[in-house]
């Protein structure tokens, strides 16, 4: 059973308009999550995290909102680029355990 | 500074065959994990050290595969015997704690023919 979802495999978005990818956890006892970037052929790189006591984080144009109540965060980029263009993977955590749930990804496409 | 470090980037062999990956955590990072990305399960936690040390091997999938960590600057992970369904692309990743994120490598790309 998948403890972490993004329902949404790809998104196209026009240059300079806003991204919004999603994701739900059903593990309440998660505690921190994280986004991650990955190009073809290459590791996931680390975008941004959020601890369960906020429910926002802003790094530049990117900006995670969590929702504990409904289990669910996102990641807002804005202005969308065409270098933003890469699989996006959120990942859940209990702080102190190192283990990463990772979704399935969502493949972005920022149209020039 | 560098980043982690896998290597091969590429490894096709056939079936039968005895497989070792390995990888060189940042300088620092005391912890270290193995992933695996297939299409169908996703990117999944195999085993992770902490200071050399195993910690939690409960994502390995069988006894064909092993991991090592004979010191702080290089792990194995090995497969024997290899089997066309551990085709799959392999990470390494390292972190200096639990607050700090995961540092992944570029990963190895197995193909067991």
């Amino acid at each position: 059973d998948q403890q972490v979802k993004q329902n949404s495999p790809s998104l196209s978005v026009q240059e300079g308009r806003i991204s919004i990818l999603n994701c739900d956890y059903t593990n309440s006892m998660f505690d921190y999550f994280l986004w991650y970037k990955k190009y073809p052929a290459e590791g996931p790189t680390f975008l941004i995290s959020i601890s369960s006591i906020k429910d926002k984080n802003e790094d530049g144009r990117f900006t995670v909102f969590l929702n504990k109540s409904a289990k669910h965060l996102s990641l807002h980029i804005v202005p969308s680029q065409p270098g933003d263009s890469a699989v996006y993977f959120c990942a859940a955590s209990l702080t102190g355990t190192y283990k990463y749930i990772f979704g399935t990804g969502t493949r972005l496409k920022v149209l020039a | 500074d560098a980043g982690v470090i896998q290597s091969p980037r590429h490894e096709v062999t056939e079936m039968g065959q005895e497989v070792t990956l390995r990888c060189k955590p940042i300088s620092g990072h005391d912890y270290l994990f193995w992933y695996r990305q297939t299409m169908m399960r996703g990117l999944e936690l195999l085993i992770y050290f902490n200071n050399n040390v195993p910690i939690d091997d409960s994502g390995m999938p069988e006894d064909r595969f092993s991991a090592k960590m004979p010191n702080a600057s290089f792990s194995t992970l090995k497969i024997q015997p290899s089997e066309p369904r551990d085709s799959a692309v392999y990470f390494c990743a390292s972190t200096r704690d639990s607050y700090q994120p995961q540092h992944f490598g570029d990963g190895t790309r197995l193909s067991i023919l």
